[in-house]
């Protein structure tokens, strides 16, 4: 069974500029969430999603959001980005929502901000 | 209070040693605790997991400890090895998979 994909694996963008990143889960899985990992802050809950609506949002500003398809994937946009919006942004997927059902990260997208 | 305090930073172990590292919690909502192992390039990978009605968990090398009444929660690593080097980052939840991550705990095993 492949993992979870997120694409692209590295983006370089300029402060002020938007992104998209997308998120591929684990066939079947019907959960995705978003983390923000930085050296400084660690591992960041963003938003969950189950069936296409957001169950759960993390401590961010409105400038993050997300979707569901509804075959699962997922996108997180960030508009108006700022330098510390650099991050390893990670996506996991899992069979349910709810913590009965293991996460499964996929390796992340690389979002630098120039 | 969401946080989840998780010492040491860093750790370094001799091959065949035993790796512990510890997590405090605050929220007693908290149901739910996994630990991840995360290597470089890689996304975090769940490696054992408990819930506090069990005060201890063993998956092969790998054993959890718990104790509700402290709020704290351990991560064991018999005869360490060296691919076991990684970050180790420990997390707790009660809602969902809206995780708290520990800072992490990055381990050397020397050969």
């Amino acid at each position: 069974k492949a993992g979870v994909t997120q694409t692209p694996r590295y983006l370089i963008k300029t402060r002020g500029q938007q992104v998209t990143l997308s998120c591929s889960p684990i066939s079947g899985h019907r959960s995705v969430s978003w983390y923000q990992q930085t050296p400084g802050q660690g591992l960041q809950f963003l938003f969950e999603y189950f069936s296409e609506t957001q169950r759960n949002k993390g401590n961010f500003p409105g400038r993050f959001s997300g979707r569901q398809f509804s075959n699962s994937r997922s996108e997180m946009n960030v508009s108006t980005l700022e330098l510390g919006d650099s991050a390893l942004y990670l996506c996991a997927s899992s069979l349910l929502a709810g913590n009965n059902s293991p996460l499964h990260f996929g390796n992340g997208t690389r979002l630098t901000v120039t | 209070q969401q946080q989840v305090k998780q010492s040491p930073q860093s750790l370094i172990v001799q091959k065949g040693g035993i790796s512990i590292i510890n997590c405090a919690y605050e929220n007693t909502a908290f149901d739910y605790f996994p630990w991840y192992q995360q290597f470089p390039g890689k996304g975090p990978a769940l490696l054992i997991a408990i819930r506090p009605d069990v005060s201890e968990k063993k998956e092969g090398r790998f054993t959890i400890s718990f104790n509700k009444s402290a709020k704290q929660f351990s991560l064991h690593i018999m005869d360490s090895q060296p691919g076991d080097s990684a970050t180790y980052f420990c997390a707790a939840s009660n809602a969902g998979n809206m995780l708290t991550f520990g800072g992490g705990t990055r381990l050397m095993v020397k050969p």
